[in-house]
């Protein structure tokens, strides 16, 4: 089974303050990692992923992760907080559906709200 | 291009009632899912199809809980009765890829339905 723990429900930045979100994950097999963010009354968009190759992949609007293997971490980063970045963001693990691995299932973690203050 | 399409935006019932949700997918996109979202929570897959077929809707409750995407296309989820712990947002995805490996998951934005 796969899952995702998102170290704190609410973040609160100052603007220009580093922003850091964190995600630790548990897979069975090598996983793939996601970070979406939630504006009010919108859908998911995706931030950016990881699936091979480079552990720090970097995203829309600043924002990168690194993937560590030994930690079960993917936690967000971006260097400067800015007001538009208010939003929930949702960590997320892939993992096979089945044996053959050819099929993925997206599990998602409860969220991190996160807040900008001027 | 248009993007995951959703109707409706809200809805509010009376338990017992019925009701339906309906998605357009991006156009020429295979796979499409519909997850529920629970205040505070992280959006949970209810089934998910490849094309017309349902290939995974295991979390589906099927006692009350109904799916269909009978060209490939659209698609409608119905709840039928609903009860007051359906109230949620109900989000439709779409990707081009089978899975979730290597395809971005496009999301609507979402069905919020109360039941009162």
């Amino acid at each position: 089974a796969q899952s995702v723990t998102q170290l704190g429900s609410h973040v609160s930045v100052s603007e220009g303050a580093l922003v850091l979100l964190r995600c630790n994950y548990s897979s069975s097999v090598p996983p793939y990692l996601f970070w979406y963010v939630q504006y009010p009354n919108q859908g998911l968009q995706l931030l950016l992923k990881y699936t091979t190759g480079a552990t720090l992949v970097k995203g829309i609007n600043g924002f990168e992760a690194e993937f560590k293997k030994s930690e079960t971490s993917f936690h967000l980063t971006k260097p400067s907080a800015h007001m538009s970045d208010a939003a929930e963001y949702f960590c997320a693990v892939s993992s096979p559906f089945n044996s053959g691995g050819s099929n993925y299932k997206l599990t998602f973690g409860k969220g991190t709200l996160l807040t900008v203050n001027p | 291009e248009a993007g995951v399409v959703q109707s409706p935006r809200y809805k509010i019932i009376e338990k017992k009632q019925p009701v339906a949700f309906w998605c357009n997918p991006i156009s020429g996109h295979n796979t499409l899912y519909w997850y529920r979202q629970n205040l505070g929570q992280g959006p949970e897959l209810l089934i998910r199809y490849e094309n017309e077929e349902a290939v995974d809707d295991s979390q589906l409750p099927k006692d009350r809980f109904s799916a269909e995407r009978l060209k490939g296309v659209d698609s409608t989820l119905k709840i039928q009765p609903a009860e007051l712990g359906d109230s949620a947002v109900y989000l439709c995805a779409s990707s081009l890829v089978a899975g979730t490996n290597t395809g971005e998951l496009f999301f609507g934005e979402g069905s919020r339905l109360t039941v009162l």
